[in-house]
């Protein structure tokens, strides 16, 4: 079974602290996935990373940074955390080439609260 | 860039009745379409995916059906359960490398 774990299921933070989400999947899959979701706009991609090292914005990427040092494990970073960043961030992996679609595999979520 | 739209938002069926959602997409280059289901509290799996070169794919109860001409694909549930109760996505995969999802439905099955 491919595991994808996320290190906080919950997180409080204070506006303008810098907060880091950690990802790792233990199935040697190629890309990794950032997405937020929110209620009603479904699940939108915040950055991604076919490779170590590599990383692509996708939708949302304003207020986001990503780091990808080692395959297994992708991290979103908030430089300085804002109130509209208050959501639940969910972390994918799937295998194979970049433009050959493939299952992803989700982990279980980071609910952010920013005060 | 691609832009999904799925509908409808909320679905209440009586246990036992189909339910059918239905989702468009812009990009007339995507060519993988996934539908993913969230439990409550639970994390988003893939339940069935279609490629552009199959117009219909069928799993047990579940089937999709693509119209690459229109650009829109749907999700049939037939002898639904309450276990089918949770929230589905649909996606929409073409050249950008990444998926565009919709906005959800939440499906409700009525006992």
């Amino acid at each position: 079974d491919v595991k994808v774990t996320q290190s906080s299921r919950y997180l409080v933070k204070r506006t303008g602290e810098k907060v880091f989400l950690e990802c790792v999947q233990d199935m040697d899959h190629e890309n990794m996935f950032w997405y937020r979701q929110d209620p009603g706009l479904g699940l939108r991609l915040i950055y991604f990373s076919y490779d170590v090292k590599m990383k692509e914005k996708g939708d949302i990427p304003e207020g986001y940074s990503v780091s990808r040092e080692k395959k297994e494990r992708f991290s979103l970073i908030l430089e300085s955390a804002s109130t509209n960043q208050t959501s639940m961030y969910l972390c994918a992996s799937s295998t194979g080439p970049p433009r050959g679609y493939n299952e992803q595999f989700f982990g279980p979520g980071t609910r952010l609260t920013v005060l | 860039g691609e832009n999904v739209e799925q509908h409808p938002s909320t679905l209440s069926v009586q246990e036992g009745d189909s339910a059918v959602i239905k989702c468009t997409y812009s990009d007339s280059a995507s060519n993988y379409f996934p539908w993913y289901k969230q439990e409550l509290g639970k994390r988003p799996q893939l339940i069935i995916d279609i490629r552009s070169n199959v117009g219909e794919k069928k799993d047990q109860r579940i089937a999709v059906t693509l119209n690459k001409t229109a650009k829109h694909f749907s999700l049939h549930i037939t002898e639904t359960q309450p276990e089918d109760s949770a929230v589905y996505f649909c996606a929409a995969g073409g050249s950008a490398r990444q998926l565009t999802f919709g906005s959800g439905t939440q499906l409700t099955v009525l006992p």
